[in-house]
């Protein structure tokens, strides 16, 4: 079992639906998550960062985290055609080098 | 600079060369990480910098690979004896200390023919 499971299928949604991505994990030692962006041939951009439980929220942007079921999901409110990129969700342990375990990615087409 | 910065953005060489790779991280980042992202995989871990701390080797693929990096500054990862299976962007991040969110630079994006 990989230490973290997301579903690589791309995904199309109409101008101004909310999209919703999520992933799974298989390691209790995670505290951190973080959802990254990346456009094509550019590095990843950090886009929300979570410790331990909880949701976090800004703009358009909601990142959830659920410890128990080891489940975590970021939502788009309002989605743009700029929004059209793949998302990637990574997480780490609170110690020793803190290396980011990464999903496979989402790609995400906002279709105007 | 204002943000991670990786040289050469794309590199086409032969099988059997040698390569290296550089990065410059953001000014006063402590961490450094090294990943690489093949076609269809996610990003993963090779080597990481703290400070003037050993570096964890622990996700090299092979001996064939090594990195450097000078006290807090530039790094290189050097890729010995080039095989078909290294083709993959690399990429290199960096944070203020090891336990802070990590920034990527662009990538290398590595072919080998």
């Amino acid at each position: 079992q990989k230490e973290v499971e997301q579903d690589p299928g791309p995904l199309s949604v109409p101008e101004g639906a909310i999209v919703s991505l999520n992933c799974t994990y298989s390691n209790s030692a995670f505290q951190y998550f973080m959802w990254y962006r990346q456009y094509s041939r550019k590095g990843p951009e950090l886009l929300m960062y979570t410790y331990s439980s909880g949701n976090k929220e800004d703009g358009r942007f909601t990142a959830q985290v659920d410890k128990s079921s080891k489940y975590i999901s970021l939502f788009i409110r309002d989605s743009q055609p700029s929004d059209s990129a793949t998302y990637l969700c990574a997480m780490s342990a609170a110690s020793g080098n803190n290396r980011l375990a990464f999903g496979k990615g989402n790609q995400v087409v906002v279709i105007p | 600079g204002a943000g991670v910065s990786q040289s050469p953005s794309n590199k086409v060489t032969e099988k059997g060369k040698d390569v290296e790779l550089r990065c410059d991280p953001i000014s006063g980042h402590t961490a450094l990480y090294w990943y690489r992202q093949r076609l269809g995989q996610g990003l993963e871990f090779l080597i990481y910098f703290q400070g003037n701390s050993a570096p964890d080797k622990s996700g090299l693929p092979s001996d064939r690979f090594s990195a450097e990096r000078t006290g807090e500054s530039v790094s290189t990862l050097t890729i010995q004896r080039t095989q078909q299976e290294d083709s993959a962007v690399y990429l290199c991040a960096s944070s203020r200390q090891s336990n802070q969110p990590q920034h990527f630079g662009d990538g290398t994006r590595l072919s080998i023919l």
